[in-house]
């Protein structure tokens, strides 16, 4: 079983370019989240999507847009990228339509520099 | 949302049981206490969950006292592989709230030979 499979795993940007993060699903999970890591820290949640045709923000959603393209696939899209937003980003799937308190699935990560 | 506080980090010896403790004391009643586990270069692992009492699996115990105002995650054994950052998270499972969750910056677990 593949889970939550997340691409590209690096990438580099120059600041101003765009970019979207891939996140696929094979689980058939309803609920969807995308988080950032910086060093030393915690995740901080960007956006979610409880189910299919619904996404809101998180904690830390400026410079960030989300699709959720159907059940398996939730994009995280920087449009304009800047230093800042340079981190590793997890995606997660949950089973239910519920919240996040609920056994998480995370993919590996997309390393993203900007330079 | 309950605000959580753990340990910053914890060293151990390969073979001992390690209790790392989650401090939670605005819990509410409808909230749940679940770990994970991460790997460097890795995403997050769901390890344990739990409400009340005592929850067992394959890979940790997790205790949590009777007020559920904290909860100790007990790893049996622990070997090399068990480096790694821990996360307690507190929270619903569902409605109003359930969505926000944030993940603290965990309990670094090094495991010595």
């Amino acid at each position: 079983n593949a889970g939550v499979t997340q691409t590209p795993k690096f990438q580099v940007l120059k600041t101003g370019q765009s970019m979207t993060l891939q996140c696929a699903q094979d689980m058939n999970h309803n609920s969807m989240y995308w988080y950032r890591q910086d060093p030393g820290m915690g995740l901080r949640l960007i956006y979610y999507s409880a189910s299919e045709g619904t996404t809101d923000k998180g904690e830390v959603p400026n410079g960030y847009n989300v699709s959720r393209l159907n059940k398996r696939e939730f994009s995280l899209r920087l449009e304009s990228a800047a230093p800042s937003q340079t981190s590793v980003y997890f995606c997660a799937s949950i089973l239910g339509t519920g919240g996040s308190n609920q056994p998480q699935h995370f993919g590996d990560g997309t390393r993203l520099s900007i330079l | 949302l309950a605000k959580t506080t753990q340990p910053i980090s914890m060293d151990s010896y390969e073979g001992q049981e390690v209790n790392i403790t989650c401090s939670h004391n605005n819990i509410a009643t409808n909230d749940y206490i679940t770990w994970y586990q991460q790997f460097p270069s890795q995403g997050p692992r769901f390890i344990i969950q739990g409400y009340k009492t005592k929850v067992t699996n394959e890979v940790a115990s997790l205790f949590i006292p009777a007020d559920r105002k904290s909860s100790t995650l007990s790893l049996p054994r622990v070997s090399l592989s068990d480096t790694a950052v821990y996360y307690c998270l507190v929270g619903p499972r569902f409605g109003a709230g359930s969505y926000q969750l944030t993940f603290g910056k965990g309990t670094k677990l090094s495991v010595i030979p």
